[in-house]
């Protein structure tokens, strides 16, 4: 089936800093979805790409739909000690029926 | 609140036991799904339910099974469980199958003993 790779797996930054991550696949999806999980809890969805070559951006967060359809890119920007937890990219698969998701990056922020 | 609730919030169950988890959600949404998560392993989707029909079935054991009476509530029961069964379990809705966003709920923390 379609798979979603994310890099880092992991990663710890200082506050303040800005932070890359991305999900590649060797498939083309249409739609893809970016889901942040605290400890404990569910994803919520943090921004929402529909087309091909689209930039999004949500406050400090920027997300960006390949052109070739196969990754998709987020950014934060300075980041805060909130913004820790896992980090999920999802795209929508080839039937358009469900949504596969990345093994996500784990973000730490030190103070 | 986001509009999907599970409950209970964590559960401890033994082999033999036999248990049910629940989900609501108050977005009008047509589709319901019932996802595993397991440490450092991506979501697992499990069922999935468009207008209380069950239209997927991801090759999950007979010891987990799905209710969906309504559009707007979705059970998992359980039962004869095993160790490897403990894991965070996920509920989550979307306005149609493949439409939009799915929207979670907290998830259901399940530990067998």
């Amino acid at each position: 089936g379609q798979q979603l790779n994310q890099s880092p797996q992991s990663m710890f930054i200082q506050e303040g800093e800005d932070v890359s991550m991305n999900c590649t696949s060797s498939s083309i999806f249409n739609t893809w979805l970016w889901y942040k999980q605290d400890p404990g809890e569910g994803p919520v969805l943090l921004i929402a790409l529909y087309k091909a070559g689209e930039l999004t951006s949500n406050g400090r967060l920027t997300a960006q739909f390949g052109i070739t359809r196969k990754d998709s890119f987020l950014n934060i920007s300075a980041s805060i000690p909130s913004d820790v937890g896992i980090y999920f990219c999802a795209g929508l698969d080839n039937y358009g029926q469900n949504f596969v998701f990345g093994p996500g990056t784990r973000l730490s922020v030190l103070p | 609140e986001t509009g999907v609730t599970q409950t209970p919030r964590h559960l401890v169950m033994g082999m033999t036991n036999k248990k049910s988890l629940k989900c609501e959600q108050h977005l009008g949404h047509n589709a319901m799904y019932w996802y595993k998560q397991s440490a450092k392993k991506p979501l697992e989707l499990m069922f999935v339910y468009n207008f209380k029909e069950q239209t997927e079935n991801n090759s999950v054991p007979s010891r987990f099974s799905p209710e969906c009476p309504n559009s707007s509530h979705l059970f998992l029961h359980l039962h004869t469980l095993q160790p490897e069964d403990s894991a965070l379990y996920l509920c989550a809705s979307s306005q149609d199958p493949g439409q939009g966003y799915y929207t979670f709920g907290s998830g259901t923390r399940l530990t067998v003993v």
